[in-house]
C-alpha cells in the first residue's frame, strides 16, 4: 500500500515571499492533518480535514498559512508571507477516519522549509 | 505547563542495555496514548498505544499511571538500531483525532 506523499521535499526561500507544499494521503483515508515539526519539538498540529471540510486549524496562523482540500482527497497549504520562523518540516499525515483514539495517523516524510 | 513533557535527553546508553523514558501530561481528559518513534530527518511511526493494564510489544514495555498522568517506556536490551527520538503522544479527549505531541527524548545506543 502506497504510504502518504509530499512534495516537494526541501524548499528554501527568502523571508516575504510566498510557498506551497502539496500532500496526497493514503487512497481512502477521509481524515488528513498537516503538522509543523520546529528543529527540537515534536509535532504540533495545524489543521485537520475530514474529507473536504476543516475540523480543527485553531492552531493554524490565520494571517500567513492557509490550506485547502478541495476533493476531499489531496490537500496543500500555503504560506504567504514567510517569516524566518516559519523554518520547520511540515509533516501530512492521514487516517482512515476522525473517531477512536485506534485510529493511527499516518505522516508522510515532510518537506523541510528553509527561510531565509 | 507543556501539555505532554518528557525529558529531551540524549540518553547514551550501551549495547543491551535496559533504558526507560517516562513523560506526563496536564490534560486529564486525555483519552488515549501512544508511543512513536522518530528516526533522524525521517517520519514519526507509531510504535505502540498505551494501556492502563500494562502492554508489551517485545522488548518494548508501555505503562500508563492515569491517577499521576503519568506515561513510560521501558526498552530491554538494546539494539543499536533503537536508536531513535522517542515521542509521547496523548489524544485529547472529544470527538477528534487530535494528538498532542511531546518534544521527544532522543536515545543513542552505543557499541
Amino acid at each position: 500500500e502506497a504510504g502518504v506523499a509530499q512534495s516537494p521535499r526541501y524548499k528554501i526561500i527568502e523571508k516575504r515571499q510566498s510557498v506551497a507544499f502539496w500532500c496526497n494521503p493514503i487512497s481512502g483515508h477521509a481524515t488528513l492533518y498537516w503538522y509543523q515539526q520546529i528543529l527540537g519539538q515534536g509535532p504540533k498540529l495545524l489543521i485537520q480535514f475530514q474529507n473536504n471540510g476543516v475540523v480543527d486549524d485553531s492552531q493554524l496562523p490565520k494571517d500567513r498559512f492557509s490550506a485547502e482540500r478541495l476533493k476531499g482527497v489531496d490537500s496543500t497549504l500555503k504560506i504567504q508571507p514567510a517569516k524566518l520562523e516559519d523554518s520547520a518540516v511540515y509533516l501530512c499525515a492521514s487516517s482512515l477516519r476522525r473517531l477512536a483514539g485506534t485510529d493511527t495517523q499516518y505522516f508522510g516524510p515532510g518537506t523541510r522549509l528553509t527561510v531565509l | 505547563r507543556k501539555e505532554v513533557e518528557q525529558d529531551p535527553g540524549p540518553f547514551n546508553v550501551p549495547e543491551g542495555a535496559t533504558v526507560a523514558f517516562n513523560c506526563t501530561y496536564s490534560n486529564s481528559a486525555s483519552q488515549s496514548f501512544f508511543w512513536y518513534r522518530q528516526d533522524c530527518r525521517k517520519e514519526p511511526k507509531l510504535l505502540m498505544s498505551v494501556y492502563s493494564s500494562g502492554n508489551e510489544d517485545g522488548r518494548f514495555t508501555a505503562q500508563l499511571n492515569r491517577a499521576s498522568q503519568y506515561i513510560s517506556l521501558l526498552i530491554r536490551d538494546s539494539k543499536l538500531s533503537d536508536s531513535a527520538t522517542y515521542l509521547c503522544v496523548v489524544k485529547e479527549g472529544g470527538a477528534t483525532n487530535k494528538l498532542i505531541f511531546g518534544t521527544g527524548t532522543l536515545l543513542a545506543v552505543q557499541p
